[in-house]
């Protein structure tokens, strides 16, 4: 079993839905949640990033982390065509070192 | 800040051959990084290390060597270049248990 999975899409959507993207994970050590946000043949660039459970809004985006269910979810508000990119979660230890990633979901917003 | 740069960008190697792909930071991160990307599966991590002279093996470490003789250098080096390493490889790094910044990535195509 992968230690995070992430299901990979494509998911197509028109201007202005609610996006919701998630990420399972096996690992009860992890602590540290990441959202990133990849353009096409670009370097990944961090979207939101959380401690431990509960929720964090940031504009558009709010990321939520389940710890009991072992489960992560960022949603997008009034998706824009701009937002179409590849999205990827990604988690570490409380201890550090390893930083795990999802396969990444590949998000379209149709305008 | 310049934050995170990879060279070369893009490189043909034919089989057999050895590179070494160049990571260089200049945020003063302990934490530094190598994955590779391929079309649809996310970012594998090759290795890590968490300060100079520290290094530790990911999830695919068959095939590349790595060394962090300072904080600021990275690098990943390919010796006997099968196909199977044909991918887009991506350094990163981060200040202990934050978020990770990455470089723009390396092309590699083994021919």
């Amino acid at each position: 079993q992968k230690e995070v999975e992430q299901d990979p899409g494509p998911l197509s959507v028109p201007e202005g839905a609610i996006v919701s993207l998630n990420c399972t994970y096996s690992n009860s050590a992890f602590q540290y949640f990441m959202w990133y946000r990849q353009y096409s043949r670009k370097g990944p660039e961090l979207l939101m990033y959380t401690y431990s459970s509960g929720n964090k809004e940031d504009g558009r985006f709010t990321a939520q982390v389940d710890k009991s269910s072992k489960y992560i979810s960022l949603f997008i508000r009034d998706s824009q065509p701009s937002d179409s990119a590849t999205y990827l979660c990604a988690m570490r230890h409380n201890q550090g070192g390893k930083l795990i990633f999802g396969q990444g979901t590949e998000l379209s917003v149709k305008p | 800040n310049a934050g995170v740069t990879q060279t070369p960008k893009f490189r043909i190697l034919k089989i057999g051959q050895s590179m070494t792909l160049q990571c260089t930071q200049d945020m003063n991160h302990n934490y530094m990084y190598w994955y590779r990307q391929d079309p649809g599966m996310g970012l594998k991590l090759i290795y890590y290390s968490v300060g100079a002279g520290i290094t530790d093996k990911g999830e695919v470490p068959n095939g590349y060597n790595v060394s962090r003789s300072t904080t600021e250098d990275f690098p990943l080096r390919l010796e006997l270049a099968a196909p199977s390493q044909t991918s887009v490889y991506f350094c990163a790094s981060s200040y202990s248990e934050n978020w990770a910044f990455f470089g723009q990535g390396t092309r590699l195509t083994v021919v």
